[in-house]
């Protein structure tokens, strides 16, 4: 089964200052990853997703961008962090057709 | 875009108490999966459930694709059940990327 890897865990960043959360796919190939954000309160939204290497798609308009270098790794970026940007963001990846989406364990990212 | 409502938004439970959620969504599904998200935030995956009906111990799960809703039982409830319940579905006519749209989330208290 797949499993999804994120760090750090926590973060704390100043306004301004640039972003780079990584998440790497272990135990499949090809899959489809995912970042959402979970701001405070309880919805999560759909933030960029990645069918192949260096295809990435935007959901929502906004201060942050995504890469995908390889295979099984996703990026999270921003050049200049804002105080929205704050909230716990989550990777995930989903193989084919008719399997589950699987998520890693988050990124909690605090901005001052 | 397809919608997904989930109730009740909270519930307050007594261990050892049964509880229904529910999960109400606007259009045909290819894919639809119930979480717990735990204290520290990750989303763990209860059931891929697209139809049907699923059992795994004491939480049982039943998708009416035809009348798009779906339900999550939990039986005997304990004071680990707690925290928010997810509901998240992949609408038809999505190409390959087979995103997932999520409810708001039950958030589940139950008191020893």
């Amino acid at each position: 089964s797949q499993t999804i890897h994120q760090w750090p865990a926590t973060l704390v960043q100043p306004v301004g200052s640039p972003l780079s959360l990584e998440c790497t796919v272990e135990g499949t190939s090809n899959p489809n990853l995912y970042w959402y954000r979970q701001a405070a309160g309880r919805g999560l939204q759909l933030l960029f997703y990645s069918v192949g290497i260096g295809q990435i798609s935007s959901e929502v308009p906004q201060n942050l961008s995504a890469s995908r270098p390889q295979d099984r790794q996703f990026i999270l970026s921003s050049k200049k962090l804002l105080l929205s940007d704050s909230g716990f963001y989550l990777c995930a990846g989903k193989k084919g057709a008719y399997n589950e989406q699987f998520f890693g364990p988050g990124t909690r990212l605090t901005v001052l | 875009g397809i919608q997904v409502e989930q109730s009740p938004p909270d519930l307050i439970l007594q261990e050892g108490a049964n509880s229904t959620l529910r999960c109400n969504f606007s259009d045909s599904v290819n894919n639809l999966q119930w979480f717990h998200q735990n204290p520290w935030g990750q989303l763990i995956n209860l059931f891929y459930i697209p139809s049907g009906t699923k059992q795994n111990g004491r939480l049982s799960a039943t998708t009416v694709a035809t009348e798009r809703y779906s339900l999550l039982y939990i039986s005997s409830s304990q004071t680990t059940d707690s925290g928010v319940y997810f509901c998240a579905v992949e609408g038809r006519g999505g190409g390959s990327n087979y995103k997932l749209t999520f409810g708001k989330g039950t958030l589940l208290t139950v008191n020893p």
